[in-house]
């Protein structure tokens, strides 16, 4: 079965830290690559979604994100985080069966906390 | 801007009870999804629907049941809340990948505790 998994549970930075979060999946074939955020007490957004072609991703916020396709990673990283950075990460992963619906399947989540 | 709204922020059941969680959005997605949300193991879809009437099983359907009786509105059930089911809902729907990349879009959740 397809599982992604985040190695980072918790991160503390302070604020113009550099931050990068691990995301590795399972699955051989083609997949699309997201992240998303949720802020406390806010519903989960969007960052950032890889499908195809540059496998450097810019989203939101100032975050990007790197497909290394060998490594079955796709990493999140922003060169220096905000206070208002803090937040739940979640990577999420999609096998591209060219379905019209298709599953996400979530990592476990890094929770960030920036300190000022 | 897309709304998807779930009915309760916060609900507490008792242990046997059927409950009820409700789901609407106000952009005639097709899909509609259920997800419950527990620290340490990240978001893990319960149901998912793809058309009225229609509805498949995620990854952890068991203890639940969902219903959608009509494309706007998406509701899970409980059949008989157990302790174990004390956790974040979270809806969210997209349109058909068919048409190409669709987000999707969530609700705010419910934190639901059972007794």
């Amino acid at each position: 079965a397809q599982s992604v998994s985040q190695h980072n549970h918790h991160v503390i930075l302070s604020e113009a830290a550099s931050l990068e979060l691990g995301c590795n999946y399972s699955y051989g074939g083609t997949v699309n690559l997201f992240w998303y955020v949720q802020y406390p007490g806010q519903h989960l957004q969007l960052l950032l979604k890889y499908f195809s072609g540059d496998p450097l991703v810019k989203g939101i916020k100032g975050f990007e994100a790197e497909f290394i396709k060998s490594k079955f990673s796709f990493n999140l990283r922003k060169p220096s985080v905000q206070w208002s950075d803090t937040a739940e990460y979640f990577c999420a992963v999609t096998p591209n069966y060219g379905g019209a619906t298709n599953k996400l399947i979530f990592g476990t989540g890094t929770l960030l906390a920036v300190q000022p | 801007d897309v709304k998807v709204t779930q009915s309760s922020r916060y609900l507490v059941k008792r242990t046997g009870e059927k409950v009820f969680l409700e789901c609407v959005q106000d952009m005639d997605h097709e899909n509609m999804f259920w997800y419950r949300q527990d620290p340490g193991l990240g978001l893990r879809l319960i149901y998912f629907s793809y058309d009225v009437k229609m509805k498949e099983k995620g990854d952890i359907p068991e203890g639940y049941s969902v219903s959608r009786e009509k494309k706007e509105r998406f509701s899970l059930i409980l059949e008989s809340a157990s302790t174990n089911q004390t956790s974040m809902y979270l809806c969210a729907s997209s349109l058909l990948w068919g048409q190409g990349y669709q987000p999707q879009h969530f609700g705010d959740g419910t934190r639901l505790s059972i007794l």
